[in-house]
């Protein structure tokens, strides 16, 4: 059964500084890996895509990789603002089936 | 604009009342999603429906029913048998897994968060 996982659960960091969100799994037969950000009340907004055959895909501050060897991806948020205070999941899309599998997240908080 | 629209934004239920959530899309998806959140927790998949006509039970289906007559909606009923459903809802949809690389991104709606009084 495919399980995911997100360190830390949560993280504050001052304006500016650049940081890593972790997400591993662990059936690596997966099809392909989402990132999403959710604000508190509100529904998800999707961030990134990779595809099983993808190292990494970028959307300006946003850099996201994945080794599915290892079954991990990473989030690199460059430049972090206040405005990217939120919580944000990763998703994987098993091969098998239409279902996507969740991680629990990470409720990250830049302060000002 | 294309996407997917939740209503009601808030729905409050009296004990022993079925409530139905809507969820339309106009992105010519092909699979809808519904998905429960409760606070700290993940997103837990009700049901899902990979084509007209068609739907499964998720993880947690039980005291949940859903109809998918059009494509473009997937109506949520939860049921009197449903005994813990104070949650936030999430109706979700994606295009053909075997499509064009857009078509495997999953969208969501904004949500509909119900209470039970």
């Amino acid at each position: 059964k495919q399980e995911v996982t997100q360190i830390p659960a949560a993280l504050s960091v001052p304006e500016g500084e650049n940081l890593v969100l972790n997400c591993s799994f662990t059936d690596s037969a997966i099809y392909n890996l989402q990132w999403f950000r959710q604000d508190p009340g509100k529904g998800l907004t999707s961030l990134l895509l990779i595809q099983s055959s993808q190292r990494e895909q970028t959307s300006g501050r946003l850099n996201a990789s994945l080794d599915k060897s290892s079954g991990r991806s990473t989030l690199y948020i460059a430049a972090s603002q206040p405005g990217d205070s939120a919580t944000y999941l990763c998703a994987v899309l098993m091969d098998s089936s239409y279902k996507l599998i969740f991680g629990s997240g990470t409720r990250l908080l830049v302060r000002p | 604009d294309g996407g997917i629209t939740q209503s009601p934004k808030y729905l409050f239920r009296k004990e022993g009342q079925n409530v139905t959530l809507s969820c339309e899309q106009n992105l010519n998806h092909d699979a809808m999603y519904w998905y429960r959140q409760d606070p700290g927790q993940g997103l837990r998949l009700i049901y899902y429906s990979q084509i007209v006509n068609d739907f499964q039970k998720g993880d947690i289906a039980e005291g949940y029913s859903v109809s998918r007559e059009k494509k473009e909606s997937f109506p949520l009923t939860v049921t009197s048998a449903q005994k813990n459903p104070t949650a936030f809802y999430l109706c979700a949809s994606r295009g053909d897994i075997a499509g064009a690389n857009s078509y495997n991104e999953q969208f969501f709606g904004p949500g509909t968060r119900l209470t039970v009084l």
